[in-house]
């Protein structure tokens, strides 16, 4: 089955902690992105890559760290820095990140600081 | 500045009735166009696109009409099914979008669909 795998599903984390959220894809998509949803907003981008060990910041990419260092893999690290980090976290991958490439989604993280 | 908006946060139909879904945006650098369904505590996922060449292009029981002048798209569901209950996004992107090297979606902020039987 190919697909996009996110874990865990949901992550609690205390203040000042440092959290990696896991994505993987067997999709062999070259371009993953990684969003964040808050309650009645849409979803925003945090951070985007389009080949190995290369990435961009997205719109709301303080707080946060991502790697690239495989094709399969694009974790994202939410940092003590990231003022409000409790929200649903969706990782995305197209096929090679041009306009019309359809991104397929996983199934989410949520993660909620305490 | 909210580039794609959906104004309407929530809508009721009834089963086997049409289900009309409206989404504008402001750039009108836009060129293409997507629809995402999204069920609660799953990723959304891919239903419908449009190129802003056309106005309308169709896929079984849902519909998507661009109305460039007015920078308005929207989602028709005919007939409406249980299963469509769901929240549902529009996006927009730049096609031209390839100087960074990736597809910057922008999406709205959702509209739930409850459909009743």
């Amino acid at each position: 089955d190919g697909g996009i795998t996110q874990s865990p599903k949901y992550l609690f984390r205390k203040e000042g902690q440092n959290v990696t959220l896991s994505c993987e894809q067997n999709l062999n998509h070259d371009a993953m992105y990684w969003y964040r949803q808050d309650p009645g907003q849409g979803l925003r981008l945090i951070y985007y890559s389009q080949i190995v060990n290369d990435f961009q910041k997205g719109d709301i990419a303080e707080g946060y760290s991502v790697s690239r260092e495989k094709k399969e893999s694009f974790p994202l690290t939410v940092t003590s820095a990231q003022k409000n980090p409790t929200a649903f976290y969706l990782c995305a991958s197209s096929r090679q990140g041009r306009g019309t490439d359809t991104q397929y989604f996983g199934p989410g993280t949520r993660l909620t600081v305490l | 500045d909210q580039q794609v908006k959906q104004n309407s946060p929530s809508l009721s139909v009834q089963e086997g009735r049409i289900s009309i879904l409206n989404c504008d945006y402001t750039n009108s650098m836009f060129d293409y166009f997507l629809w995402y369904k999204k069920y609660p505590a799953e990723g959304p996922t891919f239903l419908i696109s449009i190129s802003s060449i056309k106005d309308k292009n169709e896929d079984g029981r849902f519909t998507v009409f661009l109305n460039k002048s007015a920078k308005h798209l929207s989602l028709h569901i005919v007939p409406s099914q249980p299963g469509d209950s769901a929240v549902y996004f529009c996006a927009a992107t730049l096609r031209g979008f390839a100087f960074q090297g990736a597809q910057k979606l922008v999406f709205g902020q959702g509209t739930r669909l409850t459909i009743n039987p």
